[in-house]
């Protein structure tokens, strides 16, 4: 059973670029989160998919945004990159039950960098 | 102030010790996490719990929801456990993780 894949694993980029980030939920996970981890820090979070919405978003700005697509899979696109953007970008899936918090596996992460 | 607070931050034992990581918070939660990250970035989950005390091989987490306190301990530590150990929680019908800022914990043979 494949837990959460995430591509690319690194990502090189240049200011003023923009990014996608691809998100495979473990099989039978329909909820997908992005979080946001910079060197040294505790992950922040970013968005939340589920049923190809955004049900919840932290305090990102909209330069950060995302799709869920009808397989669970998920997107996190950056526009207008900025050197602070830099940071491990992970993918958390977790199954959504009557609102019940379940346990989350996470994928290994894309290392963005801005140049 | 954080809503999630880990000590210590760094932490370095000789094989064999005994460690604890502690976790306080200032909300109400669903659950508490701990995880652990390698160096290259995955995380995996350790323990989730709400109340009392779990245990799975050498580790042990336990909870005290009165105190908003949770520990991690270590039993017989090995330089394998070396990563950083991360809690985390969940709260009301949020269904999102508020994180620590982890604690780096070498453990040298």
């Amino acid at each position: 059973d494949a837990g959460v894949t995430q591509s690319p694993t690194h990502l090189i980029k240049t200011r003023g670029q923009q990014v996608t980030l691809r998100c495979s939920p473990k099989s039978g996970h329909d909820t997908v989160s992005w979080y946001q981890q910079a060197l040294g820090q505790g992950p922040q979070f970013i968005f939340q998919y589920y049923e190809e919405e955004e049900r919840q978003r932290g305090n990102f700005p909209d330069r950060f945004s995302g799709h869920q697509f009808p397989n669970y899979s998920s997107e996190l696109n950056v526009n207008a990159l900025l050197l602070g953007d830099s940071a491990l970008y992970l993918c958390a899936s977790t199954e959504d039950r009557a609102g019940m918090y379940t346990e989350a596996f996470f994928g290994q992460g894309t290392r963005l960098t801005v140049v | 102030k954080n809503e999630v607070e880990q000590s210590p931050q760094n932490l370095t034992a000789q094989e064999g010790e005994f460690i604890t990581i502690n976790c306080s918070y200032s909300v109400g939660i669903s659950a508490l996490h701990w995880l652990q990250q390698h160096p290259g970035g995955g995380i995996v989950s350790l323990f989730m719990l709400s109340s009392g005390k779990k245990k799975h091989g050498r580790l042990i987490a336990t909870i005290n929801i009165q105190e908003k306190h949770s520990s991690l301990h270590i039993t017989a530590s090995h330089p394998r456990d070396s990563a950083v150990y991360i809690c985390a929680v969940s709260s009301g019908s949020a269904r999102q993780l508020t994180f620590g800022s982890g604690t780096q914990l070498t453990v040298l043979p």
